[in-house]
């Protein structure tokens, strides 16, 4: 069964430390996995796009990693600030047909 | 405008009314989806139309009627809709093709059966 989770399910942290967030997925055949970033009230919004041959990649404070033997992914955060108070959700796209899956999300919080 | 807007942004509604929920892109894609986001639960896919053509149906119940009338704008009409309808209904839209494009989303109606 294709299938995606997230841990932790939610997080506290102070402003200026890092945290990771973890996702682990059975998705098959795989295309991509992808970080959405979901503000309280708004929809999400795409963070970074992994695909099968990438180990890592940045975009500003925000590393992914992706490890497609294991079939994990996280999303580091460098140096939190409270506007990273959000939803993190992992989007893994199956290559058969125009099929998404989502995990239920980490809520970050971070606080002064 | 740019993006994907939705509207209203919020909805009451009792359980015998009827009601639609609209969402237009401005991005120029070929597919749009329809959302619904609960509490503690994945985002669950509804409702898939390629070049307007409906291509999924998730097993969503018939009181979920799906609209596309061109490539730009989808409907989401309502009725007789029970308490646990209650939550976040997504509009998305994307460009399918082999380049990983993203879904791009709206910020949702927060619907309310009461």
């Amino acid at each position: 069964k294709n299938q995606v989770e997230q841990s932790p399910q939610s997080l506290i942290i102070l402003e200026g430390k890092n945290c990771t967030l973890q996702c682990n997925y059975t998705v098959s055949p795989f295309s991509n996995l992808r970080w959405y970033k979901q503000d309280t009230g708004r929809g999400p919004v795409s963070l970074t796009i992994m695909t099968f041959s990438e180990n890592t990649k940045s975009n500003g404070r925000y590393t992914a990693t992706l490890d497609a033997d294991t079939k994990q992914s996280s999303l580091h955060i460098t140096a939190s600030q409270l506007s990273d108070s959000a939803s993190y959700i992992c989007v893994v796209r199956s290559n058969t047909g125009n099929q998404f899956y989502f995990g239920t999300g980490t809520s970050l919080t971070v606080i002064p | 405008e740019t993006g994907v807007t939705q509207t209203p942004r919020h909805l009451v509604m009792g359980m015998t009314n009827k009601k639609s929920l609209k969402c237009e892109q401005h991005l120029g894609h070929n597919a749009m989806y329809w959302y619904k986001q609960s509490a503690k639960k994945p985002l669950e896919l509804m409702f898939v139309y390629n070049f307007k053509e409906q291509t999924e149906n998730n097993s969503v119940p018939s009181r979920f009627s799906p609209e596309c009338p061109n490539s730009s704008h989808l409907f989401l009409h309502l009725h007789t809709l029970q308490p646990e309808d209650s939550a976040l209904y997504l509009c998305a839209s994307s460009q399918v093709g082999p380049d990983h494009q993203p879904q791009h989303f709206g910020d949702g109606t927060r619907l309310s059966i009461l």
